[in-house]
């Protein structure tokens, strides 16, 4: 099974800041297939990025993905009022298909 | 447009068996590539992925939880059913079903709201 390790757990910018947010493996994910979701209070999940760096329909081009093997990342270039939540990465290119613990983008 | 709906029980009691149904709407589990996963959250913490099962009926399961569960789907209805059996506390938690974005190895694209059940006597 892969473990989906993500840093930092609580990550606090102010507004137009850049954020880095990082999932590591603890194995190599198959064909990059790993994806970030964007999940607010009371809602559910929302697909940000798939398959490591492709953004999915509708998704701000502020965000983007990269990586491959074990180590990957979500980055927000401009932080906006709304990108302040909680950021999980999600493996699914061996089942089980397995998430991170999440990472909470906090306002400073 | 897809769209999935997650229904069951709000409460079951201590070593009951749950049953969860996600129907859904937009697209048919008979087309090839499609795949429909659930995942559960507990109140405060991380999403936990749970099972999986595709349009030729093979099914995955957490490996965790996999003695607990089975997923099911009845293509007529457009709806996939999971179980879990000897239901405990610590399974209180928000339940999620959710389509693949595409075909084959995809991520999560659609998801329902997510039905909270608790577990207490």
């Amino acid at each position: 099974e892969i473990v989906l390790t993500q840093s930092p757990a609580t990550l606090s910018l102010s507004p137009g800041e850049r954020a880095t947010l990082s999932c590591g493996a603890s194995q190599s994910v198959s064909s990059s297939y790993l994806a970030w979701y964007q999940q607010k209070p009371g809602l559910a999940p929302r697909l940000l990025i798939y398959d490591a760096s492709s953004r999915a329909t509708g998704i701000p081009d502020r965000f983007s993905g990269s990586g491959s093997g074990t180590d990957f990342t979500l980055t927000i270039s401009r932080l906006e009022p709304e990108d302040f939540a909680v950021y999980y990465c999600q493996q699914y290119g061996s089942s089980p298909y397995t998430f991170g613990q999440g990472t909470k983008l906090e306002i400073k | 447009q897809v769209t999935l709906r997650e229904s069951g029980p709000a409460l079951v009691k201590p070593t009951q068996t749950l049953t969860l149904t996600c129907t859904f709407s937009g697209f048919s589990l008979s087309t090839s590539g499609m795949c429909v996963s659930w995942i559960r959250q507990p109140p405060g913490k991380a999403l936990e992925w749970l099972a999986l099962i595709d349009w030729d009926d093979d099914k995955y399961y957490s490996t965790s939880l996999k003695t607990r569960l089975t997923i099911s789907k009845d293509t007529s209805k457009n709806q996939v059913v999971l179980t879990m059996t000897n239901m405990d506390p610590v399974d209180t938690a928000t339940y999620y079903c959710a389509r693949t974005l595409y075909g084959g190895n995809s991520a999560l694209g659609y998801w329902g709201q997510g039905t909270l059940v608790t577990v207490s006597s």
